[in-house]
């Protein structure tokens, strides 16, 4: 069945490191891409997602590309601030069949940014 | 906009115990689900309703009870709660079950199960 795998944690980085959580998965068909991040205590708010191969999303100066040649979509931002730390988890969704529409999680990442 | 509201926001039973977890959304989504989240696992589907009066199993049902009456409400019931079922409890809706619509997610329940 369909999966996903990101890279565990925690990750501990300082203010202004450069920052690359890794993503890949494995599905039938074209789904589509998600990150995700949770706040301590919140629910999960949509980072950014990608629906077609070489789309590029972005957000909050956060970035990933989906890669369907390498079944990746890794997550990126330049400069991490100590606001970014959270739990961010990729996902991926089917387009078509039984499954469409249900999400399937990777096990997510702690990020934890120092002044 | 209220979004996605969950109550409670918190709940502790004892084993054997029943009780509805409530979720509501003001959107006129069509589509909504419950996870789970628990530590080292991600989040996993239990339930999920693509319109009123439709229901389908996710990946871990057992153990709970979900009905679809109107759009905006989507109530998840434990039915005789174990202590397996101590987890953070998520219910998401969106636009439609279309694989490209992004879920909004509310705030959770935590619930443990003594």
């Amino acid at each position: 069945g369909d999966s996903v795998t990101q890279m565990e944690g925690p990750v501990t980085l300082s203010e202004e490191a450069f920052l690359t959580i890794n993503c890949t998965y494995t599905a039938t068909g074209y789904p589509s891409l998600f990150w995700y991040v949770q706040y301590p205590g919140e629910g999960l708010q949509l980072l950014l997602k990608a629906t077609k191969a070489d789309d590029k999303g972005s957000n909050k100066g956060f970035e990933a590309t989906y890669r369907k040649e390498t079944t990746s979509f890794h997550l990126e931002k330049g400069s991490v601030q100590v606001s970014d730390s959270a739990v961010y988890f990729c996902a991926l969704s089917g387009n078509y069949g039984g499954s469409q529409g249900n999400l399937i999680f990777g096990k997510g990442t702690k990020l934890s940014v120092k002044p | 906009n209220a979004g996605v509201t969950q109550t409670p926001k918190f709940q502790v039973l004892k084993t054997g115990q029943s009780m509805t977890l409530q979720c509501a959304q003001d959107m006129n989504h069509e589509y909504m689900s419950w996870y789970r989240q628990d530590p080292g696992m991600g989040l996993r589907l239990i339930h999920y309703s693509v319109g009123a009066g439709i229901t389908d199993q996710g990946e871990v049902p057992n153990g709970y009870n979900v009905s679809r009456s109107t759009t905006e409400d989507f109530p998840l019931r434990l039915l005789s709660a174990a202590p397996s079922q101590t987890s953070v409890y998520f219910c998401a809706s969106s636009y439609s079950r279309s694989g490209n619509q992004p879920q909004h997610f509310g705030d959770g329940t935590r619930l443990s199960i003594l």
